[in-house]
């Protein structure tokens, strides 16, 4: 069974940043058909895709134009996790973050998500 | 790219059937054939109901199904249960490496 565990902090001060990690049980960070999302989900913003990650003889990643100067994902194959990390927070950043799987690579549907992060940014 | 429009709350008795729908435009529900539908109960991740515009998982209920005309999705619940009482988010490509998301639609089963 394909699990999606997620740890991180759940309060991160103004400015600094936010990091979160997302363990994969029964499927390969590296997989050659999976692709790899974080999505965040506010009650101003709604549901929205901050980035993702696939290999295909190489890592790829993709980031959303709004927080692409501010997002760094990355793959660690030998931990078989993905990771986000978002600097410059604002309150603004305060979400549920989710990581999640497209299993067909590029159909952009999620059909599998970890329980999620509360992060709330506040001094 | 803007949000998808959804309505933000519906509601139906037992037994019955609803649509649920989700406007976009012409530049991604209307182009690619990538929508897909989540459904959402409090304190829980979306779970997947519908991809690639009206394709089924394996385990999920075949009282959901999806459809679209036009720039507009809809996603319809038959016979319904108030097990479905929850959020149901729509999602398209929206082509250049991106994905829009609807507002969601609170379905209330009275």
């Amino acid at each position: 069974q394909v699990q999606l565990q997620q740890s991180g902090p759940g309060l991160v001060k103004p400015s600094q940043t936010l990091s979160l990690t997302c363990v994969i049980s029964g499927d390969s960070v590296s997989s050659n058909t999976a692709t790899w999302y974080w999505i965040r989900q506010s009650p101003s913003r709604g549901l929205e895709w901050l980035g993702r990650t696939y290999y295909r003889s190489k890592w790829y990643f993709d980031y959303a134009a709004s927080v692409r100067s501010r997002i760094t994902i990355y793959a660690d194959t030998s931990k078989n996790q993905l990771s986000l990390h978002l600097n410059s927070v604002t309150p603004e950043d305060t979400a549920v973050y989710y990581c999640a799987r497209d299993p067909s690579g590029f159909q952009w549907y999620f059909d599998l998500w970890g329980r999620g992060t509360l992060v709330t940014v506040s001094s | 790219q803007s949000a998808l429009t959804q309505p933000a709350s519906v509601s139906g008795s037992p037994g019955q059937s609803i649509t649920l729908s989700c406007s976009g435009s012409n530049s991604d529900v209307g182009k690619y054939n990538l929508v897909s539908w989540y459904q959402q109960h409090p304190g829980k991740a979306p779970q997947l109901m519908i991809y690639e515009d009206a394709k089924r998982p394996s385990g999920v209920s075949n009282r959901f199904s999806g459809s679209k005309s036009g720039n507009t999705a809809s996603l319809t619940i038959s016979g319904l249960q108030a097990e479905d009482e929850a959020d149901y988010y729509c999602c398209s490509y929206a082509g250049y490496t991106t994905v829009v998301f609807g507002g969601g639609t609170k379905l209330t089963v009275l």
